[in-house]
């Protein structure tokens, strides 16, 4: 496929429990981002890749998440311990990665912690 | 203290009549300003933007306004068609490539 994908579609999961999240980003782009999508809310940045390397994590809650992306393609998104707060829809982004280029979104992964 | 300003969750608008969606920012120092579209269980599609040394954009049946003086964007999609209901988030984009979004308005196009 030519966008970006992302597993699950659908995660429910305990509080107290360790979540992955996975993104394919488009062939070619250096940049990924993730942002979080919370019920009546728009998306918020979490973390932006440029290559191999987080360039920013501001956006990231606290030291329960944490994101990789050791090849410089594929990214994953761990949230460790997770709580009812985390419920949202996990959003996964990328680009060109030179200033302003476009962002591509995928269809996000639904985390619902119970 | 939210720095892009969405202030109607939903507009309704008969088909073939122009929609207008509004919003406000706070910071002067982004470099673009943005349009995303949002349908049911997908991500957010780029729709149109707008580079903060312009006041127009035009694309097809969109066109976006800026008024930085004012701080505020707008949307116009004239004529406005079934396909266009979805949610339409604007965002801003600054040097550092972060999007910050807007909280959304949700566009009915009514037959």
């Amino acid at each position: 496929g030519a966008g970006v994908s992302q597993t699950p579609s659908n995660k429910v999961t305990e509080k107290g429990k360790y979540v992955e999240l996975r993104c394919d980003p488009i062939s070619g782009h250096t940049a990924l981002y993730w942002y979080r999508q919370s019920l009546g809310q728009g998306p918020e940045f979490l973390i932006y890749f440029q290559g191999t390397g987080a360039a920013d994590d501001s956006g990231l809650p606290n030291d329960r998440f944490f994101a990789v992306r050791p090849e410089g393609s594929v990214s994953t998104l761990k949230i460790q311990r997770t709580e009812r707060g985390d419920s949202a829809v996990y959003l996964c982004a990328s680009s060109l990665g030179t200033s302003g280029s476009r962002q591509f979104f995928g269809p996000g992964t639904r985390l619902t912690v119970l | 203290d939210q720095q892009v300003k969405q202030n109607s969750p939903s507009l309704s608008v008969q088909e073939g009549r122009i929609s207008i969606l509004n919003c406000d920012y706070t910071n002067s120092m982004f470099d673009y300003f943005l349009w995303y579209k949002k349908y049911p269980a997908e991500g957010p599609t780029f729709l149109i933007s707008i580079s903060s040394i312009k006041d127009k954009n035009e694309d097809g049946r969109f066109t976006v306004f800026l008024n930085k003086s004012a701080k505020h964007l707008s949307l116009h999609i004239v004529p406005s068609q079934p396909g266009d209901s979805a949610v339409y988030f604007c965002a801003v984009q600054g040097r550092d490539d972060k999007i910050i979004f807007g909280k959304g308005t949700r566009l009915h196009i009514l037959p």
